[in-house]
C-alpha cells in the first residue's frame, strides 16, 4: 500500500488566491511527522513546513499551514496568497518513528503548482 | 545552512559504462540518502547510510551500490549503466535524534542520461 497519496497530479491557481495541495498519509505507527518540500524546476528541494503526530495545532510557516486532520489521516497543504514563485512540485512526505525504519522518509509522487498571473 | 553537494549537476554516459555520482554534507550529519525521482513516480529511495560504512537498501537497490568511507561523503554507483536508470538522482542528509522537526536536506540533483 503507497504510504502518501498526492491524487493531484497538477493544479492551477490565480495569483493571490489561496490554494490546498491534498495529501493522505498510511502508517500504524502513533509517532510520526509529515512534511512539505517544493521543488522548483531547478531541481532542488526546499523543506516548507513539518507537522509532527502529537501536536494538536496546525503548523504554519508564513503563508504556508499544514491542514492536519489526524482521523482522516490527512495532511493538506494551504499556500495563501499565491505568487509567481510558488509555481513548482510539491510533495509530502512521511517518517515513521520506528526504531529499524526511522530515518527512512517515504515520499507522495508530488503536484504540480502553476501560478496563473 | 545545511549545504548538500553533488559533484555532477547533468550528465551523459554510454550503456555498459560504470558511473559515479559523488554527494558531500558539511553539516556531521550521520545519515545520508540517495533517492531516484521520475515522473509520476515520486522519489523512490535506493539506498541509505546510517554511519561510515554502514548501509542499507531501500526500495529499488537494484542495478546500484554505495560507498561511505568518510562521514561527509556518500557514493552512488552505478557498476554498468542501462538506458532505465536514465533519471534525476537526489542526494539527502539527515542528523541523528529525534524525529521533531528533524528533516532531511537535499542536494541540487544530478541528471543522468544513459545512451
Amino acid at each position: 500500500a503507497q504510504k502518501i497519496t498526492q491524487t493531484q497530479p497538477g493544479m492551477f491557481v490565480q495569483e493571490k488566491e489561496a490554494v490546498t495541495l491534498d495529501c493522505t498519509y498510511d502508517t500504524s505507527d502513533q509517532s510520526y511527522g509529515l512534511f512539505w518540500y517544493k521543488q522548483p524546476s531547478s531541481g532542488e528541494m526546499i523543506f516548507l513546513i513539518y507537522q509532527g503526530s502529537y501536536d494538536e495545532q496546525n503548523a504554519t510557516e508564513g503563508r504556508y499551514s499544514l491542514n492536519f486532520q489526524k482521523a482522516r489521516k490527512s495532511a493538506n497543504l494551504v499556500i495563501s496568497a499565491s505568487q509567481l514563485g510558488d509555481s513548482a512540485m510539491y510533495f509530502c512526505a512521511m517518517r515513521e518513528a520506528t526504531v529499524f525504519t526511522g530515518n527512512q522518509f517515504y515520499f507522495g509522487t508530488g503536484t504540480s503548482l502553476t501560478v496563473i498571473p | 545552512d545545511v549545504k548538500v553537494t553533488q559533484s555532477s549537476r547533468y550528465l551523459v554516459k554510454r550503456t555498459g559504462e560504470k558511473v559515479f555520482l559523488e554527494c558531500v554534507q558539511d553539516m556531521d550529519h550521520e545519515n545520508m540518502f540517495w533517492y531516484r525521482q521520475d515522473p509520476g513516480l515520486g522519489l523512490r529511495l535506493i539506498y541509505f547510510s546510517y554511519d561510515v560504512k554502514m548501509k542499507e537498501k531501500g526500495d529499488i537497490p537494484e542495478g546500484y551500490s554505495v560507498s561511505r568511507e568518510k562521514k561527509e561523503r556518500f557514493s552512488l554507483i552505478l557498476e554498468s549503466a542501462s538506458t532505465n536508470q536514465t533519471s534525476m538522482y537526489l542526494c539527502a542528509s539527515k542528523g541523528a535524534g529525534g524525529i521533531s522537526g528533524n528533516t532531511i536536506y537535499f542536494g541540487e540533483g544530478s541528471w543522468l542520461t544513459v545512451v
